[in-house]
């Protein structure tokens, strides 16, 4: 049974905070992992992708990826109130479809 | 470009009802995925189509759930007969390819009375 797991929060940042999500992964020949954000009544909405090891950057945004270790975090620096949203880690090997994380929900105060 | 487009939005039907979702993938797109979302659950993968054809429905629930793909541009989930435990909000997403990023459509709340 291939997992993805997130802890569901809620995790509490003040405004102009680091928030950073966790992500890990049970399958070894994932390839692809994608951070999703969803507003509450809304569809999830796709903000980051990532491939490789290593940082990749997107503005407030920087997704971090470890194989070796099985995990995929999502960091936003300077934490806004509009950021407060359920993100949703996603995880595929070639040729499947995405296997979805529950979702950690962010609260930002400001 | 139109994004993925789900219809009816909304639905609220009685036990025993038939329910039919449509969806309209992204044109281009060869992968449409349906979800269905619960506070219990999360976002449950209930089937997926590659060129119209069905690749893995392990994810549909029971016979009372089936869904079809006549065309690259049209998709459906049908209910029959439905229940009040189906209450949910069922996504369709739609990808270049399966393992690429998905898009999401606005979804359709359904509640079964």
């Amino acid at each position: 049974q291939k997992e993805v797991e997130q802890n569901s929060g809620p995790l509490s940042v003040p405004e102009g905070a680091i928030a950073s999500l966790n992500c890990t992964y049970s399958d070894r020949g994932s390839q692809s992992f994608f951070w999703y954000r969803q507003y509450s009544g809304k569809s999830p909405e796709l903000i980051m992708s990532i491939y490789s090891n290593g940082d990749k950057e997107d503005g407030r945004f920087t997704a971090q990826l470890n194989k070796a270790s099985q995990y995929v975090s999502l960091l936003i620096r300077d934490s806004q109130p509009s950021d407060s949203a359920t993100y949703l880690c996603a995880v595929n090997q070639a040729g499947t479809a995405l296997i979805f994380g529950k979702g950690t929900t962010l609260s930002v105060s400001s | 470009d139109a994004g993925v487009i789900q219809s009816p939005r909304h639905e609220v039907t009685e036990m025993g009802q038939e329910v039919t979702l449509r969806c309209k993938p992204i044109s281009g797109h060869n992968s449409l995925f349906w979800y269905r979302q619960t506070m219990m659950r999360g976002l449950e993968l209930l089937i997926y189509f590659n060129n119209n054809v069905p690749i893995d429905d392990s994810g549909m629930p029971e016979d009372r759930f089936s869904a079809k793909m006549p065309n690259a541009s049209f998709s459906t989930l049908k209910i029959q007969p439905s229940e009040p435990r189906d209450s949910a909000v069922y996504f369709c997403a739609s990808s270049f390819q399966a393992a690429y990023e998905q898009y999401f459509g606005p979804g359709t709340r359904l509640t079964v009375t």
